[in-house]
């Protein structure tokens, strides 16, 4: 079955640096991969989604990548502040049973200093 | 701005009561879900629809039923609860296939 392994340990950056955080997988590309950032409490707020024929997609100050043959995603956050500070998922999709469901990782959790 | 919404946002109650929580979206989404997530720990997918009267068991194995009678509302039913229902759980929806999930705030539920 599909695996998602994001960095368990907290990501600790000072402000004004680029924060990157990486979300591996481990079974079948998917056709597309989210990231949402959660709060403490509160729900998950979807920030990106890239394609799997999609290298790059960037908002803001926020870019994603998608690398099928490492497995691998990298989320970049420039010019990070400290509201930026929370736990970021990578989702993939289950399109292999055209169920339309996503897989969640367990998140990392960025820490930005002031 | 969230259009989704769940309630109670907390719930603390005895063994073996029954439970309802309730998630309502104003979006006219036709895919709901209700996702399980201890703290620390990755979204569980328990339930899902893809329209009224459409309900399906997700990938973890959960004792709650669901019902989607009207688009809007898909709520969720624990019969007796258990301390090991004790969890956060969040409702989500989405326009379509291959689109974002918009989530509500969360159920946190103990049972004592």
């Amino acid at each position: 079955s599909q695996k998602i392994e994001q960095n368990s340990e907290a990501l600790n950056i000072q402000e004004g640096k680029t924060a990157t955080l990486t979300c591996n997988y481990t079974n079948y590309s998917p056709a597309y991969l989210q990231w949402y950032r959660q709060d403490p409490g509160r729900g998950p707020v979807f920030l990106l989604l890239i394609r799997e024929n999609e290298k790059e997609k960037r908002k803001e100050r926020l870019k994603v990548t998608f690398d099928t043959t490492l497995k691998q995603s990298l989320f970049h956050i420039t010019a990070s502040q400290p509201a930026d500070s929370a736990t970021y998922l990578c989702a993939l999709d289950m399109s292999m049973d055209s169920s339309y469901k996503l897989i969640f990782g367990s998140g990392t959790r960025l820490l930005v200093r002031p | 701005e969230a259009d989704i919404y769940q309630t109670p946002r907390y719930l603390v109650i005895g063994t073996g009561k029954k439970i309802t929580l309730e998630c309502s979206q104003t979006m006219g989404h036709d895919k709901m879900y209700w996702y399980q997530q201890d703290p620390g720990m990755e979204l569980h997918l328990i339930h899902y629809s893809y329209g009224v009267n459409s309900t399906e068991k997700g990938d973890l194995s959960s004792e709650s039923t669901v019902s989607r009678i009207r688009t809007e509302h898909f709520p969720l039913t624990l019969e007796s609860a258990r301390p090991s229902h004790t969890s956060q759980y969040l409702c989500a929806s989405s326009q379509g296939s291959y689109q974002p999930q918009h989530f509500g705030d969360g159920t946190r539920l103990s049972i004592l």
